[in-house]
């Protein structure tokens, strides 16, 4: 079966510092693949996607995430954080006719 | 374009009382889904249309939760009779084929049912 897995359910990270958040999923195609935020109070924004291509894909607000087929992770980055990144971010994969499965998110909180 | 709307964005009501959320999403999106989140069990998607046509409902906790889609602008979740443990954030979203599946998610309602 589909799933997903992020690893890492809080991340503290001092402001200007590099982010990494992991994703791992499980699919037996070529995934499509997708990262949103969620700020609090608020629905869930893309940042970015991966269809197929060029396995770093660039994103909004300075992210990027990587496709690696061999460890069947699709990783979150950003070099330098800032204060307002502080929210909850969600992995997710599409299964089959655009079902979504979401991680169980990786709640980010950055320190001053 | 105004990005997929929801109402109310915040609704109290008590247990046994019937509760009716309401979404309208992005124009020319031919799918519409319903989610949950909670703290306890994270985002679940409860069910998703196509062309205003139910694809899959598997979600849906039990029988005290429908949902319609009457046209392509409208769709409604109801909870009857509902219960202390519905409560949490509903969130609608939508999405054109066309696009591969982005979903855009509107804002969310949340429900407490004391």
């Amino acid at each position: 079966a589909q799933s997903v897995t992020q690893p890492d359910i809080h991340i503290t990270v001092s402001e200007g510092a590099s982010l990494e958040l992991r994703c791992n999923y499980s699919y037996g195609a070529t995934p499509y693949l997708f990262w949103y935020v969620q700020s609090p109070g608020q629905g869930l924004q893309l940042l970015l996607k991966y269809f197929s291509g060029d396995t770093l894909v660039q994103g909004i607000k300075g992210f990027e995430a990587e496709f690696k087929r061999s460890q069947s992770s699709f990783n979150l980055r950003k070099p330098s954080v800032h204060w307002s990144d502080a929210a909850e971010y969600f992995c997710a994969v599409i299964s089959g006719t655009y079902k979504y499965i979401f991680g169980t998110g990786t709640r980010l909180k950055v320190l001053a | 374009d105004a990005g997929v709307i929801q109402s109310p964005r915040h609704e109290v009501t008590e247990m046994g009382q019937e509760v009716t959320l309401r979404c309208k999403p992005i124009s020319g999106h031919d799918y519409l889904f319903w989610y949950r989140q909670t703290m306890m069990r994270g985002l679940e998607l409860l069910i998703y249309f196509n062309n205003n046509v139910p694809i899959d409902d598997s979600g849906m906790p039990e029988d005290r939760f429908s949902a319609k889609m009457p046209n392509a602008s409208f769709s409604t979740l109801k909870i009857q009779p509902s219960e202390p443990r519905d409560s949490a954030v509903y969130f609608c979203a939508s999405s054109s084929g066309d696009r591969g599946g982005e979903q855009y998610f509107g804002p969310g309602t949340r429900l407490t049912v004391t």
